[in-house]
């Protein structure tokens, strides 16, 4: 079954604390996601990855960094974390060429619900 | 720029039928999907449309019409399960899915 992990489902940070979420996939896919989600906002891109080392900044990509060091985990950093990065954090991927993308577009992990307090 | 519209909530009662719409505006086109997303969640995959038709899959079909940037979702014999938030997301020249903030579906008995 195809997978992708979050390492955590539930997270409570302190302000100004260094928080790192990890995300890995075991479907060999090209492209890897960051999102958050807020009631009433739906998914909001922060950054997305299209290959290993590579990054591109998404609709909101301040306070956060992220890092792909390999083609199967892509790492999002909140470098000092602020009580208005408190949400549902999604990591997704998906395959680049249509006739594989047609299948299930994105498959997401579960979920990381971070609380900064 | 690239838009989607679709209702924020809908009502609908156990064993009716329910049609979700929703209009987008993206740069280019490569399909769309439709995922369901129960409260706490994370979205999983409903369907994909890339050619103009209805898809029909069990109790769920999706409808698209390029020319018009219109899509539904349609559910019949709707269950208790099925109270979940629906998005509609095409995926633009980059490969990329577009989200909208979906809607918000509450199915009564």
């Amino acid at each position: 079954d195809v997978k992708v992990t979050q390492s955590s489902r539930y997270l409570v940070k302190r302000t100004g604390e260094k928080v790192f979420l990890e995300c890995v996939q075991d479907m060999d896919h090209e492209n890897m996601f960051w999102y958050r989600q807020d009631p009433g906002l739906g998914l909001r891109l922060i950054y997305f990855s299209y290959d290993v080392k590579m990054k591109e900044k998404g609709d909101i990509p301040e306070g956060y960094s992220v890092s792909r060091e390999k083609k199967e985990r892509f790492s999002l950093i909140l470098e000092s974390a602020s009580t208005n990065q408190t949400s549902m954090y999604l990591c997704a991927s998906s395959q680049y060429t249509p006739d594989r993308v047609s299948n299930y577009g994105y498959t997401f992990g579960s979920g990381t619900r971070l609380t900064v307090v | 720029g690239q838009n989607i519209d679709q209702p924020t909530e809908m009502t609908a009662t156990e064993g009716a039928i329910v049609q979700i719409n929703c209009t987008y505006q993206t740069s280019g086109f490569n399909g769309l999907f439709w995922y369901q997303q129960h409260a706490g969640e994370a979205p999983t995959f409903l369907s994909y449309n890339v050619l103009d038709g209805l898809e029909e899959k069990g109790r769920f079909s999706s409808f698209l019409s390029r020319s018009k940037g219109y899509s539904y979702l349609l559910l019949k014999e709707l269950q208790m399960k099925d109270s979940a938030s629906y998005l509609c997301a095409p995926m633009d020249s980059n490969y990329q899915l577009i989200w909208g903030a979906g809607t918000k579906l509450i199915i009564k008995p």
